[in-house]
């Protein structure tokens, strides 16, 4: 079985760096094919992809927001770890990590993760 | 904005077919698959079809998806009460390097 679980601050003041943790089960980031990724999704608005990192370190971004996101994975814990610098209240939104492959796409999800930036 | 298309809302009684569309360009529908979702109330989005028209397991065959050009429509036949929820579409985008979503279309069941 195949699960994902979002980890974090539910709180983040304005202009600090929002820190998310993925940790899964079910499969490897060592295994070709896989890879895992972060959308998030304001209140009541739709989902926004964010960032991607394949088995072999490939790493992806949302090109309006390439300049404050890091992805990083550690393969031996089986997390990944999602950076947002210069946070802001826009950035509210309930933060999704998924399990993204060549053959299904974005195929499981987290539970999610709300992140709040009072304004 | 989000930069696949899809009308905000549709609506069927029990029983009825309903389609939802989704509108792409040539970098992300037009040479990619396409992909839809589920999202219940206060729930994860959930894959419903892969690959333009694929099941995944456990997803009842009520639930078809179709690609022509840069275009594709998901279809729900013998609509249920529990299929009221939003739906988004999505697609690889080459030219962004990067996942692409609709603004999702919430689907009533009158």
């Amino acid at each position: 079985q195949i699960t994902l679980k979002e980890s974090g601050p539910t709180l983040v003041k304005p202009t600090q760096t929002l820190t998310l943790t993925c940790s899964f089960s079910g499969f490897s980031l060592s295994t070709g094919g896989e890879g895992v990724g972060w959308i998030r999704q304001p209140p009541g608005k739709a989902l926004e992809w964010l960032a991607l990192i394949y088995w072999d370190d490939d790493k992806r971004y949302r090109p309006s927001l390439k300049s404050r996101l890091t992805i990083t994975k550690d393969t031996s814990k089986n997390q990944v770890v999602l950076t947002m610098t210069n946070m802001d209240p826009v950035d509210t939104a309930t933060y999704y990590c998924a399990r993204d492959t060549t053959r299904y796409g974005v195929d499981v999800w987290g539970r999610g993760t709300t992140v709040t930036v009072p304004s | 904005q989000s930069v696949l298309t899809q009308p905000p809302s549709a609506s069927g009684t029990p029983g009825q077919r309903v389609t939802v569309s989704c509108s792409g360009i040539n970098s992300n529908i037009g040479s990619t698959y396409v992909y839809w979702y589920q999202q219940l109330p206060g729930t994860a989005p959930k894959l419903l079809i892969y690959r333009n028209n694929q099941r995944p397991s456990g997803v009842p065959d009520r639930f078809s998806g179709s690609k022509s050009g840069t275009s594709a429509s998901l279809a729900i036949s013998g609509l249920r009460s529990e299929d009221e929820a939003d739906y988004y579409c999505a697609a690889w985008d080459d030219s962004l390097s990067g996942w692409v979503f609709g603004g999702g279309t919430k689907l009533t069941v009158l």
